[in-house]
């Protein structure tokens, strides 16, 4: 079965630094999204991106965040200069269709990121 | 507002005993999706089921079925003949038509089947 697929599983980075976090969304899903959970907590929205465009992104998505997708098949999340809360687990999803009312989101394994 | 409350944080059953999951949420879509993943302690997160909001069919698949009631706006999810492998947190979601492309989703509930 096509999955949604993460690297790197574990990124440790130093507070400051940029670090940017890959996904490779299932090959004929059109909409992409990234959600993040802090450590013992919900799963919480980020961003959805689609067409090329943002289109939805919450309040946690400052300045800071930033996605694209620069060829095809790859669908990335900058964090341009990294805090100590954002460390959390980041997941990639996409879905087929518009909006989770019309397909499920398919996440990937998440990216455990540290920020020390 | 959209909100997804799982009110059991932790569960501990012993393998082979029937296990609840509860799930209450809250939403003003008249049209809306509700969801279960499981992450297992590899950290991924896996769709389990997606119910909307004009079918109230309760569902089973396998040793898993599923109680949609909007009377008392749950979703409830039971693991019957719990083995060891379901030990993972379950989370419930919520996404309504016009949350757009957001899910909602609850705190989750810690699962842990003792052999």
């Amino acid at each position: 079965e096509p999955e949604v697929t993460q690297t790197p599983s574990h990124q440790v980075t130093q507070m400051g630094q940029e670090v940017i976090l890959r996904c490779v969304p299932i090959s004929n899903h059109l909409y992409f999204y990234w959600y993040r959970q802090i450590l013992g907590q919900k799963v919480e929205f980020l961003v959805s991106f689609y067409n090329n465009e943002i289109s939805e992104k919450s309040e946690i998505f400052d300045d800071q965040f930033s996605v694209e997708r620069p060829d095809g098949s790859n669908f990335t999340l900058k964090i341009r200069s990294t805090k100590l809360e954002d460390s959390a687990m980041y997941f990639c999803a996409s879905s087929e269709r518009q909006g989770p009312y019309n397909s499920p989101l398919h996440f990937g394994n998440g990216t455990r990121l540290t920020v020390t | 507002a959209q909100k997804v409350t799982q009110a059991q944080t932790e569960i501990s059953v012993v393998e082979k005993e029937d296990v609840t999951l509860d799930c209450v949420y809250e939403t003003r879509d008249t049209t809306y999706y509700l969801f279960w993943y499981k992450q297992p302690p590899s950290g991924e997160l896996v769709f389990l089921i997606r119910r909307n909001s004009f079918d109230e069919q309760n569902e089973i698949s396998g040793r898993y079925s599923w109680n949609f009631q909007k009377s008392t706006s749950s979703f409830n999810f039971t693991i019957t003949a719990s083995q060891v492998v379901d030990s993972a947190v379950y989370f419930c979601a919520l996404s309504g038509l016009n949350t757009g492309n957001q899910f909602y989703f609850g705190t989750g509930t810690s699962l842990t089947v003792i052999p």
